[in-house]
C-alpha cells in the first residue's frame, strides 16, 4: 500500500460546481498535512494547511480526519481557474522527508 | 526577496553527457530536495540533503549525484548513466522543523537531443 494515495482523476466539473477531493495516508504517525496546487509544467504552491479542527479559506475547505486516516480538500463555486492537479503532502514524525500524493487533476469547464 | 532558485529553466542533454541544474536558496533553510516529476505522474525523490556536507538517497537515485558545500546550494548532476533523463526536475527547501511547508524552484525542463 502507497504512504499517501490519492484518486488521479481527473475530475471534470462545470463551473460553480462544488468538488471535493480526498486523500489516504497510511502511518499513523503523521503529523502536518498539506493541500499543494500545481499548474501544468510550473512548481506546486502551497494552497493551504490542514488543520485538526479543519480550516477554511475563501471558496475552499480542508479537513482532517485522524481516526480514518485522510484529508480532504472541498472547493466550492468552482472557477475555470480552479483547474489544476491538486497534492496532498503529508509529514510524519521524526522524518525528514514529505511524502506526496499522486495529486488529483481537476477540469472545471464552462 | 527570499525565495529558492532553480535554473536553467530549460537544458537539453547529449548523449553521454553530464548535465548539473542549479538550485540556490536565501531562506536559511537546512533541508533541501530534489524531485523528478514525469509527464502526468506524482513527483519522485532523488536526494535530499539535511544540512551541509551531508546528504541521502531518495527512491530514484541511480544516475543523479549531487553536492551540498554550502547551506545555499544544492546542485543536482544528471550522469550519462542515467539512460531516460527527459523529465520536470523540481528543488525544494525546507526549515528542519518537520511540520513545515515546502517551498518549490520553479523547475527545469531536461530533454534529451
Amino acid at each position: 500500500r502507497k504512504e499517501v494515495e490519492q484518486d488521479p482523476g481527473p475530475f471534470n466539473v462545470p463551473e460553480g460546481a462544488t468538488v471535493a477531493f480526498n486523500c489516504t495516508y497510511s502511518n499513523s504517525a503523521s503529523q502536518s498535512f498539506f493541500w499543494y496546487r500545481q499548474d501544468c509544467r510550473k512548481e506546486p504552491k502551497l494552497l493551504m494547511s490542514v488543520y485538526s479542527s479543519g480550516n477554511e479559506d475563501g471558496r475552499f475547505t480542508a479537513q482532517l480526519n485522524r481516526a480514518s486516516q485522510y484529508i480532504s480538500l472541498l472547493i466550492r463555486d468552482s472557477k475555470l481557474s480552479d483547474s489544476a492537479t491538486y497534492l496532498c503532502v503529508v509529514n510524519t514524525g521524526g522524518s525528514y522527508i514529505p511524502t506526496f500524493g499522486r495529486g488529483t487533476s481537476l477540469i472545471v469547464h464552462p | 526577496d527570499g525565495g529558492i532558485t532553480q535554473s536553467p529553466k530549460y537544458l537539453f542533454r547529449k548523449e553521454g553527457q553530464n548535465v548539473t541544474l542549479s538550485c540556490e536558496q536565501n531562506l536559511n533553510h537546512d533541508a533541501m530536495y530534489w524531485y523528478r516529476q514525469d509527464p502526468g505522474q506524482g513527483l519522485r525523490l532523488i536526494y535530499y540533503s539535511q544540512i551541509v556536507n551531508d546528504f541521502q538517497k531518495g527512491d530514484i537515485a541511480e544516475g543523479y549525484s549531487v553536492s551540498r558545500e554550502k547551506k545555499e546550494s544544492f546542485p543536482l548532476t544528471v550522469t550519462s548513466a542515467q539512460k531516460n533523463p527527459t523529465a520536470f526536475y523540481l528543488c525544494a527547501s525546507r526549515s528542519q522543523a518537520t511540520n513545515e511547508k515546502l517551498f518549490f524552484g520553479s523547475g527545469t525542463q531536461l530533454s534529451v537531443l
